[in-house]
């Protein structure tokens, strides 16, 4: 009921390509939901996030798809770049309960 | 303004060793969170403290514990370490809870040997 399923696990992209990470989760009380970008050595950074009254949410070349009947929300990274390299996490949230985390997936974008 | 900063950074351990660590949160910030982070089990939520009170707590065993201080500065202890426990330690704090941002720190890596 607490899941947050992610995927793929890894990713390679050629640059100026579009990056697709995918999520599904379970509880439908969850009305919160952030991706986060960690790059090595460092902890994750808050990218974009979306509440369910929104089915769409873009920032930059970073979009967030959000389907409420599926239980599905997705990461698009547009024109990706070798600087997008990095493991990225979903994650699911409601009222002041902790966040729930997806198990990352690392992105590769080559040249 | 500074960011989240834990310490120490790296922390090598044997098996039932002790272990303290530290998070400095974000000024103003008053709730702190910790997590595990391993290859396997992605983050996993430890506990979140608000106000020098635990206010949240994941499914982690008694020998994982925490507190807070009255300038918001955070300690965890893991006693009786076991290999297990390997991990990247994160610390993150907002400014009251889960619907606000959470800014990560660095983490501490702890290697129990």
């Amino acid at each position: 009921q607490q899941q947050v399923k992610q995927s793929p696990q890894s990713l390679i992209v050629q640059k100026g390509g579009i990056s697709i990470i995918n999520c599904a989760y379970e509880n439908t009380a969850f009305d919160y939901f952030p991706w986060y970008q960690q790059f090595p050595g460092k902890g994750p950074a808050l990218l974009i996030a979306i509440r369910p009254d929104v089915s769409e949410k873009k920032e930059g070349r970073f979009t967030i798809s959000f389907n409420k009947s599926a239980k599905q929300f997705s990461l698009h990274i547009m024109d990706s770049q070798p600087g997008d390299s990095a493991t990225y996490f979903c994650a699911a949230g409601s009222g002041n309960t902790p966040l729930v985390f997806g198990k990352g997936t690392r992105l590769s974008v080559i040249a | 303004k500074a960011g989240v900063t834990q310490t120490p950074r790296y922390l090598i351990k044997t098996r039932g060793q002790q272990v303290t660590l530290s998070c400095s949160p974000i000024s103003g910030h008053r709730s702190v969170s910790w997590y595990q982070q391993t290859p396997g089990q992605g983050l996993q939520f430890l506990f979140e403290y608000f106000s020098e009170t635990q206010r949240n707590k994941g499914n982690f065993p008694g020998r994982f514990s925490g507190r807070q201080f009255s300038n918001s500065r955070s300690e965890m202890n893991v006693s009786t370490l076991e290999l297990g426990d390997s991990a990247l330690y994160l610390c993150a704090s907002s400014l009251d809870g889960f619907r606000n941002e959470q800014f990560f720190g660095p983490g501490t890596r702890l290697t129990v040997l």
